[in-house]
């Protein structure tokens, strides 16, 4: 059964500094994996995408990277700022069903 | 409509009540996903949707969930007799494909539901 995990469960880093959250899975048979934002009490922001097909991919400060044969997956956050500090959450898609696997999230405070 | 929308966006329930949650999917997609989210926790999926057809539903934790999609869009997930376990935000989530590789889903504000 595929497990999502993330580590640390929390993180606090001075504004500007590069950071990186890990996301790891089990079973490597997945058809991608997800990167969303969550702020309290909002929604799910879906940030990016990676096909299994993919190493990585970017959006503006944002770049995710994939490696399925070791099962894991890292979101690589540059020049942080104080509007980052929310919930990341990592999900993978497994290609056997349609039940996406949820890690519990790295709660990111950005501190000014 | 320009995103996921989802109504009520909180409700509190007496236990024992019912409760029927609504979500609008993004215009022309076919995909339709409920989560469920427990405070502090990742979502856990409850149930899929291809247009009408509910293809997965097993993730409902009991008989006293139900989800339908009678016209391949708007959605409802009704619970019955409300239990204080319940309480959780409930996600709604879209795609315009069928699940696949390029599959990214759309979400919803979620539903906050407290049960008293």
């Amino acid at each position: 059964k595929q497990e999502v995990t993330q580590i640390p469960a929390a993180l606090s880093v001075p504004e500007g500094e590069n950071l990186v959250l890990n996301c790891s899975f089990t079973d490597s048979a997945i058809y991608n994996l997800q990167w969303f934002r969550q702020d309290p009490g909002k929604g799910l922001t879906s940030l990016l995408l990676i096909q299994s097909s993919q190493r990585e991919q970017t959006s503006g400060r944002l770049n995710a990277s994939l490696d399925k044969s070791s099962g894991r997956s890292t979101l690589y956050i540059a020049a942080s700022q104080p509007g980052d500090s929310a919930t990341y959450l990592c999900a993978a898609f497994p290609d056997s069903n349609y039940q996406l696997i949820w890690g519990a999230g790295t709660k990111l405070i950005i501190k000014p | 409509g320009a995103g996921v929308s989802q109504s009520p966006r909180y409700k509190v329930a007496k236990r024992g009540q019912d409760v029927a949650l609504r979500c609008d999917p993004i215009s022309g997609h076919v995909s339709l996903f409920w989560y469920q989210q427990a405070l502090g926790q990742g979502p856990e999926f409850l149930t899929y949707f291809q247009n009408e057809a509910q293809l997965d539903k097993s993730g409902l934790p009991s008989d006293r969930f139900f989800a339908e999609r009678p016209e391949g869009s708007v959605s409802t997930l009704k619970i019955q007799r409300t239990q204080q376990e319940d309480s959780a935000v409930y996600l709604c989530a879209s795609s315009y494909r069928l699940a696949g590789a390029d599959n990214e889903q759309f979400f919803g504000p979620g539903t906050r539901l407290t049960v008293l």
